[in-house]
């Protein structure tokens, strides 16, 4: 089983904050990482996958990056609202790359 | 739509009372998946199926089963439920093993 991990486990930030986390996950037999973005009584919905090592991804706000030698990902978000108050999931592909492996996530409330 | 939907989205039931889940997906996604999440602990894959009549064990497969007889089914079943199985159960689906994954709206399931 592979081990994905991230920090903070719970953040709280004022409205108009910028904040940023962070997913590790093993380097070896990299083959692709996912975050994903859950709200209370909803489903996960994918923000990014990346695959390449110095990847950068971005969606409105939202950005990601990825270092896949040493085997990490940071997720940022821009000037931070009430509504991007969610768990944020980062999720690791490996090996035969056929097994996805969450990490326990990022809860993340904005305060207005 | 393009969309994952699961049946039921509550259930309690009793201990060793057989009960299967259902999942289907109709954007004709190769890739479909079973998760269990628990506080603190993230998600956790139960199974995977990378096709019709492929199905693999995913990190927590013990007390599940899973058949894959279409491409657009992926039920879950659960044999002799135990209250350890109490749990949010998410389908997902996506057209690789690497790509992004639709996540259905959740079965929340107690064993009593």
């Amino acid at each position: 089983i592979l081990n994905v991990e991230q920090s903070p486990q719970s953040l709280h930030v004022q409205e108009g904050d910028s904040t940023n986390f962070t997913c590790s996950f093993p380097s070896s037999n990299f083959y692709a990482l996912h975050w994903y973005r859950w709200e209370t009584a909803k489903s996960p919905e994918a923000l990014f996958v990346m695959t390449l090592n110095g990847d950068e991804k971005k969606k409105g706000r939202i950005s990601a990056t990825l270092n896949t030698k040493e085997g990490y990902s940071y997720l940022y978000i821009k000037g931070s609202q009430p509504e991007d108050s969610a768990t944020y999931l980062c999720a690791s592909l490996a090996g035969s790359a056929r097994q996805l492996t969450f990490g326990s996530g990022t809860q993340l409330t904005v305060l207005p | 739509e393009a969309q994952v939907t699961q049946n039921p989205r509550y259930l309690i039931t009793v201990t060793g009372k057989k009960l299967t889940v259902t999942c289907s997906q109709n954007m004709n996604h190769e890739y479909m998946s079973w998760y269990r999440q628990d506080p603190g602990l993230g998600l956790r894959q139960i199974y995977y199926s990378m096709n019709v009549e492929v199905t693999d064990k995913g990190d927590v497969p013990e007390g599940y089963k899973v058949s894959r007889k279409e491409k657009r089914n992926f039920p879950l079943i659960l044999e002799s439920p135990s209250p350890n199985q109490t749990s949010l159960y998410f389908c997902a689906s996506s057209p690789t093993a690497a790509g992004e994954q639709f996540f259905g709206p959740g079965t929340r399931l107690t064993v009593l």
